[in-house]
């Protein structure tokens, strides 16, 4: 079976400071992955997906960068944390393109 | 813009009693649809999903949902709601076209359920 993974579970980082959230596949191939954002009282956001290795799409513009390395890995990275940047980022994973979606257990992100 | 509507914030229920959570699109064409449900600090869980065919979705803990076309709604609805239902719901809309292949939510309801 799948298991998607995240870490770490909680950060708490100053303003200024850089960032890079980890998300892994486990259990399949060449997953379309997906990082979303979840501020406080508000649904998801989606911020980012990726068909493949290499391949990343932004949905938001942002100070947030994504890359994927290796076919089962989405990293979530920025040079400067912001105050905005503070919420709860979840990782998905799918088969394909409109398939249903997997979500990983979510980073609490507190930027102070 | 593509939107997706949970009109209700916090819904409180007593054990037992029926439970309808609402939420509405707006996309002409027919959309995929889920709900997924979430405790606090922690992932998404799907509930149910509906692609096509039969409007009527049964899903995980007793919950189904209903894809109403004229009043372009999927509500979710359980006869008999549990204490472990006390969550938070989703809606998700992947509308298709330039949206193919990406989920917008719904801003979630809170349930809250009283002995």
């Amino acid at each position: 079976s799948q298991t998607i993974h995240q870490w770490p579970a909680t950060l708490v980082q100053p303003v200024g400071s850089p960032l890079s959230l980890e998300c892994t596949v486990e259990g399949t191939s060449n997953p379309n992955l997906y990082w979303y954002r979840q501020a406080a009282g508000r649904g998801l956001q989606l911020l980012f997906y990726s068909v493949g290795i290499g391949q990343i799409s932004s949905e938001v513009p942002q100070n947030l960068s994504a890359s994927r390395p290796q076919d089962r890995q989405f990293i979530l990275s920025s040079k400067k944390l912001l105050l905005s940047d503070s919420g709860f980022y979840l990782c998905a994973w799918s088969l394909g393109t409109r398939d249903t979606q997997y979500f990983g257990p979510g980073t609490r992100l507190t930027v102070l | 813009a593509q939107s997706v509507t949970q009109p209700d914030i916090h819904i409180t229920v007593s054990e037992g009693a029926s439970l309808e959570l609402r939420c509405n699109y707006s996309y002409g064409a027919t959309p995929y649809l889920f709900w997924y449900v979430q405790s606090p600090g922690q992932g998404l869980q799907l509930l149910l999903k509906y692609f096509s065919g039969d409007t009527l979705v049964q899903g995980i803990k007793g919950f189904e949902a209903e894809f109403k076309r004229s009043q372009s709604s999927f509500n979710l609805r359980k006869p008999s709601v549990h204490w472990s239902d006390a969550a938070e719901y989703f809606c998700a809309v992947d509308a298709g076209g330039t949206s193919y292949g990406k989920l917008t939510f719904g801003q979630g309801t809170i349930l809250t359920v009283h002995p």
